[in-house]
């Protein structure tokens, strides 16, 4: 079966522009998660969403960053006013059940967003 | 709070073993833990919960002690395509967040 995907795999933007980032989850998949993954790093948690709930978005970096999962599968990830700060690897994830402590994330293949 | 791995880095040579450490300042319930090719998505590799259950792949042995909040990951007779980074990730927040820590880089040598 087809696993997470990414759209688009790269980016690049001048400083000022807006952008959108896809995730497309396992069919069936509650949970997804965004992670923004540096250089050299682990991936950092953004945000995560229970079907098309977003229950946390405590770790999204300013109001310029803004997700929505609005019918509960695809997700959008909108970076509005990109910074050259706001460049790294999006990664997004999903999970079976709603108790994702327990279950394994699939990963997708990311966007390499870069900022000019 | 980051959880704390360590080493940063090892080099070994095929067949031979490691192990990955994580700690956490924290109590944890869980530690999950992911394998990062470069340029590729990371890919699940166990979870460990309180209790002493576990969850994940069959070629790979982990252990989670609780009250020092740490765990350690085994890898033995070490191949080729063990090689990439090692993160370990802990609930933490409201439980919602999967914290990861800042990885360590395995190479497998021939």
């Amino acid at each position: 079966g087809a696993g997470v995907s990414q759209s688009p795999r790269y980016k690049v933007a001048k400083r000022g522009q807006d952008v959108a980032l896809r995730c497309d989850p396992i069919s069936g998949h509650v949970s997804l998660f965004w992670y923004q993954q540096a250089l050299g790093q682990g991936p950092e948690f953004l945000t995560y969403f229970q079907n098309e709930a977003q229950l946390d978005k405590s770790g999204l970096p300013s109001d310029r960053f803004f997700a929505e999962r609005p019918e509960g599968s695809v997700s959008t990830l909108k970076i509005q006013r990109t910074q050259q700060e706001d460049s790294a690897v999006y990664l997004c994830a999903s999970s079976l059940g709603g108790d994702w402590t327990y279950n394994e994330q699939f990963f997708g293949p990311g966007t390499r967003l870069t900022v000019l | 709070q980051q959880p704390v791995q360590s080493p940063q880095a090892v080099i070994l040579r095929e067949g031979e073993d490691a192990v990955i450490n994580c700690s956490s300042s924290k109590a944890l319930y869980s530690v999950h833990w992911y394998r990062q090719k470069h340029g590729e998505a990371p890919v699940f590799l166990m979870i460990l919960l309180k209790g002493g259950e576990q969850k994940g792949h069959d070629k790979i042995s982990a252990s989670f002690n609780e009250k020092k909040q740490q765990s350690s990951l085994y890898l033995t007779a070490s191949q080729l395509s063990y090689s990439g980074t090692y993160f370990c990730g802990t609930p933490s927040g409201s439980a919602r967040q999967l914290t990861f820590g800042s990885g360590t880089q395995l190479t497998v040598l021939p």
